[in-house]
């Protein structure tokens, strides 16, 4: 069975630090995967998507990057964090095939102060 | 991806059913319907999916009118674990697309 991994769960961290937060997916190959951020009570926002291995498309202009160094790992960056950037971020996946159902993450909670 | 309209929340009370309606009037004839759920900090979960009439598991019933143009979710005899947002999304069939998730509707079980 396929599953899907995020780490840390929960992240504190002083505005204009760096950021990394990882997704990796196991049990499937050549997965479609996606960076959402999710704002308290607020739906969520679509961040970057990767059809493969470095292809990243990103959905809205931002200070965070996004790279995806092997085929099941999906990496969420940043050089300098702004206050704006806490949130709920959510990694997810599809099949190549069979698109319609996402799989999601546990997420990472991730505090800017 | 078709745009889709549903109730900000809704309140309900443990062991009745709950029905949610979502409309999505620019369904395209390649378009599935599929709800997600979500609990607090976690993040949301496939639970049902269809194309037209109706279908059933072990979570939840999907009904869909011969237009398409809406849908409803039903949730028979809900507990308070159903306490969560819902989202409903209309991704095509094949091909690559991106998903977006709205605000849902979120329910609240009250005992």
């Amino acid at each position: 069975s396929q599953t899907i991994h995020q780490w840390p769960a929960t992240l504190v961290q002083p505005v204009g630090s760096p950021l990394s937060l990882e997704c990796t997916v196991e049990g499937t190959s050549n997965p479609n995967l996606y960076w959402y951020r999710q704002a308290a009570g607020r739906g969520l926002q679509l961040l970057f998507y990767s059809v493969g291995i470095g292809q990243i498309s990103s959905e809205v202009p931002q200070n965070l990057s996004a790279s995806r160094p092997q085929d099941r790992q999906f990496i969420l960056s940043s050089k300098k964090l702004l206050l704006s950037d806490s949130g709920f971020y959510l990694c997810a996946w599809t099949r190549g095939i069979n698109q319609e159902t996402q799989y999601f993450g546990p997420g990472t909670r991730l505090l800017v102060l | 991806l078709a745009k889709t309209t549903q109730p900000i929340s809704m309140d309900s009370y443990e062991g009745q059913e709950v029905n949610i309606t979502c409309s999505h009037n620019n369904i395209a004839t390649n378009d599935y319907i599929t709800w997600y759920q979500q609990f607090p900090s976690q993040g949301p979960r496939f639970i049902i999916q269809g194309y037209k009439t109706k279908v059933t598991n072990e979570v939840a019933s999907l009904f869909i009118p011969a237009d398409r143009k809406s849908s409803t979710l039903s949730l028979p005899r809900v507990s308070l674990s159903d306490t969560a947002v819902y989202y409903c999304l209309v991704p095509r069939r094949t091909g690559f697309q991106k998903l977006v998730f709205g605000t849902g509707t979120r329910l609240l079980v009250s005992p």
